[in-house]
């Protein structure tokens, strides 16, 4: 079990925009900063948002990120299949003195 | 440009010791935590821990604090992950990745070095 909690799957039109969550405690996402991850098939995962909102110098304006309380939100907009992957948060949590990540959700382009 | 480049991918027997390494080069290797996160077959990132190589300053998960041993020689600007006894639930892909800060804002990250344990 992970100590983050966020959906397994999601899925949505190319196009659209999906929205992705990751849910935690006061211990980690309550008072930490929040990364965001995408990892496509079979390659080492990319960093795509960190510090709650801010992107990496290389990552379109597509890809947003949010944090209210416990809770952060991963936002994609005009979908592509090319964002067919596996999405992580993670932060610290500052009862394990150690970083976490979310579970992961599987997002799917139809 | 900064590069991660870890060690190729090992099979191994339950029992056997077991040392990987990660080199970094294109950055200042002793201004950066290296850190390794394990990923098992099908399932998600697991943060084991990081190191400092400039003073070697070094932070555990607590689900892998006397599991595995990180280490690094800055000289070689090489970071490294070990078993002393290696499992079969030890079967994962493992990467290292870089971080400014310590905790999960992994810049660059290595290519993944693949450990099987299997009798």
């Amino acid at each position: 079990q992970s100590v983050l909690t966020q959906p397994p799957s999601v899925s949505a039109a190319p196009g659209q925009k999906v929205t992705i969550s990751c849910s935690g405690s006061s211990s980690n996402i309550g008072n930490n900063y929040v990364s965001w991850y995408q990892q496509l098939p079979g390659t080492a995962p990319k960093l795509l948002i960190y510090d709650n909102n801010k992107r990496p110098s290389g990552i379109p304006d597509r890809f947003s990120g949010s944090k209210s309380g416990t809770s952060a939100t991963l936002g994609i907009t005009g979908l592509q299949t090319g964002d067919e992957a596996d999405y992580y948060c993670g932060t610290w949590d500052s009862s394990l003195s150690s970083a976490v990540f979310g579970g992961g959700t599987q997002l799917t382009v139809l | 440009e900064v590069q991660l480049v870890q060690s190729g991918a090992e099979v191994k027997k339950p029992g056997e010791s077991l040392k990987i390494s990660c080199k970094g080069s294109g950055y200042s290797f002793t201004s950066y935590w290296i850190g390794w996160v394990r990923q098992m077959p099908g399932k998600g990132l697991e943060w084991m821990g990081i190191i400092y190589p400039g003073d070697s300053d070094t932070r555990y998960s607590p689900s892998f604090q006397g599991q595995v041993t990180i280490s690094a020689d800055k000289s070689i600007s090489t970071a490294y992950l070990q078993w002393s006894s290696l499992k079969a639930s030890d079967t994962a892909m493992y990467y290292c990745a870089r971080t400014m800060v310590q905790g999960v804002d992994f810049d660059y990250w290595g290519q993944g070095t693949l450990v099987t344990v299997s009798s």
